[in-house]
């Protein structure tokens, strides 16, 4: 069975610029969760959604957006880049909603710079 | 609200010797616990989890964690490690009994670096 898969792996962006980030979750899997690693702040949580509906945020500002399709599929758009949002992103896939399983299965992300 | 706190950000310790990596978490309600495993470059892997049942969890590759509700810690040991176990590891909680809401996703610990020397 295929794992999580992330794309792009690495990505350079200036400031002010937008980036969509793109994953894909394990076949079957319902459940796509987004974190940002970063060295000073550790993982923080983005957003989940199932079934197309965003279940949770984090407290992360506006300019920080995500969907999911039908097929669960997930893009996050991070618009107005800033430096401080480089980082590695990590998509996260789990069979049914976090509440319920607690149990994440990662891609290997997608590091963003922005300069 | 949950927290997790990992209380040493490195590790360093010799090959075949024990090693045990600090995990407390703060919750008023009944959690999933988890130990994911960071090798550079590469996203998280679960390595272990407490769900409910035996409070002492272990992994296929001889790490172990306990379960202590009282002093709310799920700390990870390893008897002998190996240059391979160098890694970055997160404990993590979840309410898994909480409904939706901002307590319904999974909160880390900021990691503590694992380094084995020979």
């Amino acid at each position: 069975k295929a794992g999580v898969t992330q794309t792009p792996r690495y990505l350079i962006k200036t400031r002010g610029q937008q980036v969509t980030l793109s994953c894909s979750p394990i076949s079957g899997h319902r459940s796509v969760s987004w974190y940002q690693q970063t060295p000073g702040q550790g993982l923080q949580f983005l957003f989940e959604y199932f079934s197309e509906t965003q279940r949770n945020k984090g407290n992360f500002p506006g300019r920080f957006s995500g969907r999911q399709f039908s097929n669960s599929r997930s893009e996050m758009n991070v618009s107005t880049l800033e430096l401080g949002d480089s980082a590695l992103y990590l998509c996260a896939s789990s069979l049914g909603q976090l509440r319920t399983t607690g149990e994440l299965f990662f891609g290997e992300g997608s590091r963003l710079t922005v300069l | 609200a949950q927290s997790v706190t990992q209380l040493d950000s490195q590790v360093p310790v010799f090959e075949e010797a024990p090693v045990e990596l600090r995990c407390n978490y703060s919750s008023s309600v009944s959690v999933y616990l988890f130990w994911y495993v960071q090798y550079p470059n590469q996203g998280l892997q679960l390595l272990l989890k407490y769900l409910s049942g035996s409070t002492l969890v272990e992994s296929i590759n001889g790490f172990e964690a306990e379960f202590n509700k009282s002093q709310t810690s799920f700390h990870l040991r390893k008897p002998s490690v190996h240059i391979s176990d160098t890694a970055e590891y997160f404990c993590a909680v979840s309410g898994g009994t909480m409904g939706g809401g901002s307590q319904g996703n999974l909160i880390f610990g900021k990691g503590t670096k694992l380094s084995v020397k020979p």
